[in-house]
């Protein structure tokens, strides 16, 4: 198994463009996450699907952040507008009842 | 204050050394516990997993929860070089369902000097 996927590794955008983040989770996962990783905050929540449903967004900061997961096999996180305080590590995570996460190797967020 | 507290280091022992490593939580719910290593540019990937209280050795690591105390505590015994990561622990209430979130430390940063 190729683990979790995530693409861009890394994206530099300028303020007030859209960003999308994406990710495919593990085959056969049935729970996926959305982490936000900076030195201040470390790893923050931002939410998570369970059988493609979104069960808790209470971490996403503002109205600007959004995701969706379509399919079992895909995953988006977006950002419209961008901020520079939205520069951070992004990391999805997958996994199944009463194991540990995988997680991406992430997409490192440069906002200019 | 944070449902999680972790010490961020950084941590600095030289090679062979005992390295010990710790968190502390107020939920008295969490019920799993787990530890993560974290490289340099990479995503963490599990390491322990324990439930409720006790010990749990794999190979040169011991995970111990203390859940009276609130606390729990990662041990490397004969650390290497290769050891040198962020460790972050990791804690649920409950696991499977529709609960299934987990609360992380902010991670320690250790080096282990060759």
């Amino acid at each position: 198994d190729a683990g979790v996927i995530q693409s861009p590794r890394h994206e530099v955008t300028e303020m007030g463009q859209e960003v999308t983040l994406r990710c495919k989770p593990i085959s056969g996962h049935n729970s996926l996450f959305w982490y936000r990783q900076t030195m201040m905050r470390g790893l923050e929540l931002l939410i998570y699907f369970n059988n493609n449903v979104p069960i808790d967004d209470s971490g996403m900061p503002e109205d600007r952040f959004s995701a969706k997961m379509p399919n079992a096999s895909f995953s988006t996180l977006k950002i419209q507008p961008s901020e520079p305080r939205d520069s951070a590590v992004y990391f999805c995570a997958s996994s199944l009842p009463f194991y540990g996460y995988t997680f991406g190797s992430g997409t490192r967020l440069t906002v200019v | 204050q944070k449902e999680v507290e972790q010490d961020p280091g950084p941590l600095s022992v030289p090679e062979g050394a005992i390295v010990s490593l710790n968190c502390t939580y107020s939920n008295s719910a969490f019920q799993y516990f787990m530890w993560y290593r974290q490289y340099s540019r990479k995503g963490p990937e599990l390491l322990m997993y324990t439930y409720s209280s006790g010990n749990k050795e794999d190979g040169r690591f011991t995970a111990q929860v203390d859940k009276s105390s609130k606390y729990i505590s990662l041990f490397i015994r004969d650390s290497q070089p290769s050891d040198s990561a962020t460790y972050l622990c990791a804690m649920s209430p409950n696991y499977g369902g529709a609960t299934n979130k987990l609360i992380f430390g902010t991670g320690t940063l250790l080096a282990v000097q060759p």
